[in-house]
């Protein structure tokens, strides 16, 4: 199975802050990644998809980019709504597999 | 509205069964692909289970492999997932979603864009 490995494992960051997660794959997966967003208590929310394409209703804030092995998540301008874990997800082949996600905290 | 709602989740004891079940409504559920999530104890989200549209084609992780079943009902708008031989290990929050494809560029891609709320398992004497 194809391992994904996002770094940090967890980000202090403030209100405003760019705050940049990385997420890399064990072997190329072409631009077949996605990233969510999740709450405490709550399921997961898409926020791109093909690596870089927003979907619908997510923030202009948020972008990715990245292909082959090595991605990135960024927050241009920190939300209070945003603290949140992050993770990443290959879709190039099965199983599918997630990072280990990625935990924005208040600073 | 477009909704996923499990149920059946709860506790059972370690080799036993369980049989969970998604929802959906809102909308047309035979064009989409659906896939199972779970997500144990304060750990991070693992893929477990997706099927096809039609049902012919189905994928699993390697760890539920030969004791989890994924299936679904089409005239009811229904997803499952049958759990034998269940170990601690399989004790997770269940969640379902609905795979959504996209074509960008001339090429597909792969997405889950809608979710339910989960569904607790609990495997424990």
């Amino acid at each position: 199975a194809i391992q994904m490995t996002q770094s940090p494992s967890s980000v202090s960051a403030s209100v405003g802050d760019r705050v940049t997660i990385t997420c890399r794959a064990s072997q190329g997966i072409r631009s077949d990644l996605g990233w969510y967003q999740q709450k405490p208590g709550k399921a997961p929310r898409l926020l791109i998809s093909a690596a870089s394409s927003l979907q619908s209703g997510v923030p202009s804030r948020f972008s990715g980019s990245g292909s082959g092995t090595d991605f990135t998540l960024t927050i241009s301008s920190l939300q209070p709504e945003d603290f949140a874990t992050y993770y990443c997800l290959q879709d190039y082949t099965y199983p599918r597999t997630f990072g280990q996600g990625t935990k924005v905290e208040v600073k | 509205e477009v909704q996923l709602v499990e149920s059946g989740g709860g506790l059972v004891q370690p080799g036993g069964s369980l049989r969970l079940s998604c929802a959906a409504s809102g909308f047309t559920f035979n064009s989409y692909w659906m896939t199972w999530v779970r997500q144990a104890p304060g750990k991070g989200l693992e893929w477990v289970a997706n099927i096809k549209d039609d049902g012919s084609e189905k994928n699993y992780v390697d760890s539920v492999k030969g004791r989890f079943i994924i299936s679904r009902d089409n005239a009811k708008n229904s997803l499952s997932l049958q759990m034998n031989s269940l170990r601690s290990e399989d004790t997770a929050v269940y969640y379902c979603a609905r795979d959504l494809s996209l074509m960008i560029l001339l090429r597909w891609y792969d997405a889950m864009d809608v979710w339910g709320q989960g569904t607790t398992v609990t495997v424990s004497s």
